[in-house]
């Protein structure tokens, strides 16, 4: 089982559509814990940090369930330019390893 | 614009070469990272360094030798590197480790695409 496991993908959707993203990960003591997006050719650059009460940016919502070990990411009303791949990434025990998962491409379409 | 700077922005060697990847960083953070990201893959991490010193070597083959003059510059040396290590190499800064359970994003640098004949 891999340590950080997310959605395939890729998601295909139109303009305005809410869409989500799983991940889940299997080191019980994992820390910390965020979502990057990494357009192509590019980067990762942060998109948010996710917490145990959940938090909210604008049009993205980040949940964290560690009874259940997954984190989520929600985002509403898409835009052309949240086309990307999305990175789950977790800081393992002790904070020292930082592991990615595959990520998760998304096409949003006019 | 990335706060962390990457130099070069391409580079192409042969087997036999010599040359160095390096990372700047002026936003006071002790962590510095070395990732390698191979086309359509996640990063991957090879180097951790916090204060100066390498906390994390992900098994790196020997032909990768990091460096870390201070806490702002973080270097990769590269020789006699294989057509595989062909990939795009990122350095990243956070403010410090993780521990704890703090919170520390990395700040990545736009990379250097390396292409080895």
């Amino acid at each position: 089982r891999k340590e950080v496991e997310q959605d395939p993908g890729p998601f295909n959707v139109p303009e305005g559509a809410t869409v989500a993203f799983n991940c889940t990960y299997s080191n019980s003591a994992s820390q910390s814990f965020f979502w990057y997006r990494q357009d192509c050719r590019k980067e990762p650059k942060l998109l948010m940090s996710v917490y145990s009460s959940g938090n909210e940016d604008g049009r993205f919502t980040a949940q964290l369930n560690r009874a259940s070990q997954y984190i989520s990411l929600l985002i509403r009303d898409s835009k052309l330019s949240d086309s990307a791949t999305y990175l789950c990434v977790v800081n393992g025990a002790g904070g020292f390893k930082t592991i990615f998962g595959a990520g998760t491409r998304l096409f949003v379409k006019a | 614009d990335t706060e962390v700077t990457q130099t070069p922005k391409h580079l192409v060697m042969g087997m036999t070469n010599k040359k160095s990847l390096k990372c700047e960083q002026h936003m006071g953070h002790r962590a510095m990272y070395w990732y390698k990201q191979k086309a359509k893959k996640p990063p991957e991490l090879m180097f951790v360094y916090s204060y100066e010193k390498l906390s994390i070597n992900e098994s790196v083959p020997s032909r990768f030798s990091p460096e870390c003059p201070n806490s702002s510059l973080l270097n990769l040396h590269l020789h006699a590197l294989q057509p595989e290590d062909s990939a795009l190499y990122l350095c990243a800064s956070s403010q410090d480790l993780a521990r704890g359970g703090s919170n520390q994003p990395q700040h990545f640098g736009d990379g250097t695409r390396l292409s080895i004949l």
